[in-house]
């Protein structure tokens, strides 16, 4: 069985730029969920998706992230202008629903110069 | 007060030794629990769920007290592979927290 397929695996960008990271989950999972971590800290939700409607996007900055899960399979996530204070490592996972426990994608690495 | 708070460590022990980690969680109504894994640079990994029974998978004991609301993770003759840190994870009503984790180096 294929994991949680993300990319892309780093990203280098310059602030204000663009980026957006790409997640695949484990087919037949319902539950998608994007966190983000920093160094020496656990992860940090911030988009939780069942099927295609995004269930809990509290810890979403809105101002400049945004997600979509269309057709309730692959997700993106998007940031829009980067900011410094952005660099971290995204992870995505995926669940059979939200009772379960998860599992992770490698993650993308990003780093805002 | 942390809604999960876990000890950051490290916690270096040698080879063979019994090592336990805690995890204390501040909502009572939390439903379930976790203990995943994370090496230096990867994704963190499932290790096991916590069961209100209490559970073991091998070396590793998982063990729930609502009373005092805390998880424990106890690992017994630890091998050079276990370095790592563990992370613990608290499911509420909608709602999903990691702790910043507990580091663990095992000493040759």
């Amino acid at each position: 069985e294929a994991g949680v397929v993300q990319s892309p695996r780093y990203k280098i960008i310059e602030k204000k730029q663009p980026v957006a990271f790409w997640c695949n989950p484990i087919s037949g999972h319902n539950t998608l969920y994007w966190y983000r971590q920093n160094l020496g800290q656990g992860p940090e939700l911030l988009i939780r998706y069942e099927n295609e409607e995004a269930v809990d996007d509290s810890q979403l900055p809105k101002d400049r992230f945004s997600a979509e899960r269309l057709k309730g399979v692959d997700s993106t996530l998007k940031i829009q202008p980067a900011e410094l204070g952005d660099s971290a490592v995204y992870l995505c996972a995926s669940s059979i629903d939200a009772n379960y426990g998860y599992t992770f994608g490698s993650g993308t690495r990003l780093t805002v110069v | 007060r942390k809604e999960v708070e876990q000890d950051p460590g490290p916690f270096n022990v040698p080879e063979g030794a019994t090592v336990a980690f805690n995890c204390t969680y501040s909502n009572s109504a939390s439903q379930s629990f976790f203990w995943y894994r994370q090496d230096c640079r990867k994704e963190p990994k499932l290790l096991m769920s916590v069961y209100s029974s209490g559970n073991e998978d091998g070396r590793f004991t998982a063990q729930l007290n609502r009373a005092s609301q805390y998880i424990s993770l106890l690992i017994r003759d630890s091998k050079l592979s276990d370095s790592a840190t563990y992370l613990c994870v608290v499911r509420g009503y909608q709602k999903v927290t990691f702790g910043t984790g507990t580091k663990l180096q095992v000493i040759p």
